[in-house]
């Protein structure tokens, strides 16, 4: 298996625009969650899907904040309009989800909003 | 309020040492307890989980102990090896909070000096 698939693995853009980050989970894996990761708050959890569906968008940050999973192959997270303080590692990860399981990360998207 | 704290943040030792990485969180109710490596400019890879009712897990040069009612668990590396090197992350998820909840200390930053 190929792992989680993300891309694009850097952005840079302008405040204001709008971003999208791509996510393709490991195939078979009924969750996925969206992590953002920054040097003054660590990895945080933004929200994660069962079976397509969000079950926890609490660590959302603003509504400026949107993700979907139209399918169980792949997912977005969509930031509009950016803000210079978006600027993280945005992570995906999926996992079968028991919880015996543990969570298999991708490699990430830097994005640096100027 | 769930928290995963871990010291130091930073750790450097000499080639061949044995040594230890310190997790600490503030409730006992936890599911498990898991450790993951983070590489520069990668992703998060899982190295151990430890369910609740465990008290450690061993994978080769790892060994990772969980003592729930103080609220601890301990990385042990033996033999550390220039390769070690990386970040290392420990991350629980809380029952008040649900099992796909992580949350994550912010690393120690291993150096192994060849």
């Amino acid at each position: 298996d190929a792992g989680v698939i993300q891309s694009p693995r850097h952005e840079v853009t302008e405040m204001g625009q709008e971003v999208t980050l791509r996510c393709k989970p490991i195939s078979g894996h009924d969750y996925l969650f969206w992590y953002r990761q920054t040097m003054m708050r660590g990895l945080e959890l933004l929200i994660y899907f069962n079976n397509n569906v969000p079950i926890d968008d609490s660590g959302m940050p603003e509504d400026r904040f949107s993700a979907k999973m139209p399918n169980a192959s792949f997912s977005t997270l969509k930031i509009q309009p950016s803000e210079p303080r978006d600027s993280a590692v945005y992570f995906c990860a999926s996992s079968p989800g028991q919880v015996t399981d543990t969570q298999y990360f991708g490699p990430g998207t830097r994005l640096t909003v100027l | 309020k769930q928290e995963v704290t871990q010291i130091p943040a930073a750790l450097s030792v000499p080639e061949g040492e044995n040594l230890v990485l310190n997790c600490s969180f503030t409730d006992s109710a936890i599911y498990n307890l898991q450790w993951f490596r983070q590489d520069p400019g990668k992703g998060l890879t899982s190295l151990l989980l430890i369910q609740s009712s465990q008290r450690e897990q061993t994978s080769g040069r790892l060994n990772a102990s969980l003592d729930k009612s103080s609220g601890r668990s301990t990385l042990y590396i033996a033999a550390s090896q220039p390769g070690d090197s990386a970040t290392y992350l420990c991350a629980v998820p809380f029952r008040q909070t649900g099992a796909n909840n992580l949350f994550f200390g912010t690393g120690t930053r291993l150096t192994v000096i060849p």
